[in-house]
């Protein structure tokens, strides 16, 4: 079965310097990878993918991930943070390579971005 | 930007009793979800639903619970009759045609069982 493991329950930043906010992943076969963000009393919004191509990523607001098929990780990084992106954030994984999608997620890291 | 919407934002219900939670997808998607999020918990994948049935459930997803999609534009969660332990956010998601195509969620309804 596929699993997804985010180790930090919160990371913490200054404004301005990068982030990284790690995810691991356990499956069987080739890994379709996402990150999501979360902001209080809302849904999760989708933030970027891995499919397939390239190890590197980008996606929405500046964020982009690592894919790192060795070391079985996906991590989120940004180079410069903002306050605003203090929020969760959700790795997941599924195995499905048709419409319809499976998401397994991992327990959310909630990143602070301090003034 | 197209949203996926849920009514309501909160729903309290007594133990026991139905409870039919709402969820207007986004028009073009195909595909359909629900998923549940227990406070402080992380988010679980309940159910899926593609052209009028089931895809894949969880073993949540027992007995009491159904999913319907009763015209072109609502997809519903039925929990006939609910249980302390189905206190929980539950989110609406779909997503369009093609392979591997993200998810979209909607702000979810926060269930609270009496």
């Amino acid at each position: 079965a596929q699993s997804v493991a985010q180790p930090e329950d919160q990371v913490n930043v200054a404004e301005g310097n990068p982030l990284t906010v790690k995810c691991t992943y356990s499956v069987s076969g080739n890994p379709y990878l996402f990150w999501y963000v979360q902001y209080p009393n809302r849904g999760l919004q989708f933030l970027l993918k891995y499919i397939t191509g390239d190890n590197l990523v980008k996606g929405s607001y500046g964020f982009e991930a690592e894919f790192n098929k060795s070391q079985t990780s996906f991590h989120l990084k940004k180079p410069s943070a903002l306050v605003s992106d203090s929020a969760l954030y959700f790795c997941a994984v599924s195995l499905m390579n048709t419409g319809f999608q499976k998401l397994v997620f991992g327990t959310g890291t909630r990143l602070l971005v301090s003034p | 930007e197209p949203e996926v919407t849920q009514t309501p934002s909160h729903q309290v219900t007594q133990m026991g009793q139905e409870v039919i939670l709402r969820c207007v997808p986004i028009s073009n998607h195909l595909y359909f979800y629900w998923y549940r999020q227990i406070l402080g918990q992380k988010v679980e994948f309940l159910v899926s639903f593609y052209n009028n049935e089931i895809s894949e459930k969880s073993e949540i997803f027992d007995d009491q619970f159904s999913v319907e999609r009763p015209d072109g534009s609502n997809f519903t969660l039925k929990i006939r009759s609910t249980k302390l332990e189905d206190s929980a956010m539950y989110f609406c998601a779909s997503s369009g045609q093609g392979s591997v195509q993200p998810q979209h969620f909607g702000d979810g309804t926060r269930l609270s069982i009496l």
